[in-house]
């Protein structure tokens, strides 16, 4: 079962630009995490940020969770070209006590020079 | 850094084969993971392991098995291939408890002819 949604599905900016991607989930969790993937290689993790906090930055990355509508969002800050790849969330569900990770199904995020 | 490393980047089998995909971490992590990536898909787990010899079934554990005999080693087994599991094959791991990012390999395309 599918328990993060990615919107939107595809993603197309201007170098420079900020990028915006959002995630949906259904049940209660412990953290929520996410991932970048480049083309045909493994994933990355980008950022977790746990149930009980609201908003965390990395760099040019920015998070931000509200468990009141079981919604996440990534923001990337001034895209660089490089950051053209697939981002992902995954929810770590309070049911599970091993790690176990649910994913969604990604956005594809272009950007362009 | 931790390194999670697969047997093979691509792998080509014949139907009804039977196909080992090997995983190795190095970081003594309890948890390993293996994941099948199909567009718009997104990342489904097919088996994890919390411990050696410890499994769990996955969302997708029809035509698969695993083993883990050591700690470092997790292998996915597809016991006689079908077209229907060529896709892209990633292993992970992770320290056991829930608060920690998963690590993940490179990925093995598999296509099964």
């Amino acid at each position: 079962s599918q328990q993060g949604e990615e919107d939107p599905q595809a993603l197309s900016i201007q170098e420079g630009e900020n990028a915006t991607m959002n995630c949906s989930y259904k049940t209660s969790i412990n953290n929520l995490q996410w991932y970048r993937q480049n083309s045909g290689r493994g994933l990355v993790h980008l950022i977790l940020i746990r149930s009980n906090e609201r908003e965390k930055h990395s760099g040019r990355l920015r998070v931000t969770l509200d468990t009141s509508k079981k919604s996440s969002s990534l923001l990337i800050t001034a895209s660089r070209a490089a950051d053209t790849a697939s981002y992902f969330c995954a929810t770590n569900p309070v049911s599970s006590n091993t790690g176990k990770l649910i994913f969604g199904q990604g956005t594809t995020l272009q950007v362009k020079p | 850094d931790v390194k999670v490393t697969q047997s093979s980047r691509y792998l080509v089998k014949r139907t009804g084969e039977k196909v080992f995909l090997e995983c190795v971490q190095d970081m003594d992590h309890e948890n390993m993971f293996w994941y099948r990536q199909d567009p718009g898909l997104g990342l489904r787990l097919i088996y994890f392991s919390y411990d050696v010899k410890m499994k769990e079934k996955g969302d997708i554990p029809e035509g698969y098995s695993v083993s883990r005999e050591k700690k470092e080693r997790f292998s996915l087994i597809l016991e006689s291939a079908s077209t229907n599991q060529t896709s892209m094959y990633l292993c992970a791991s992770s320290p056991m408890a829930n608060s920690y990012e998963q690590y993940f390999g490179p990925g093995t395309r598999l296509t099964v002819t």
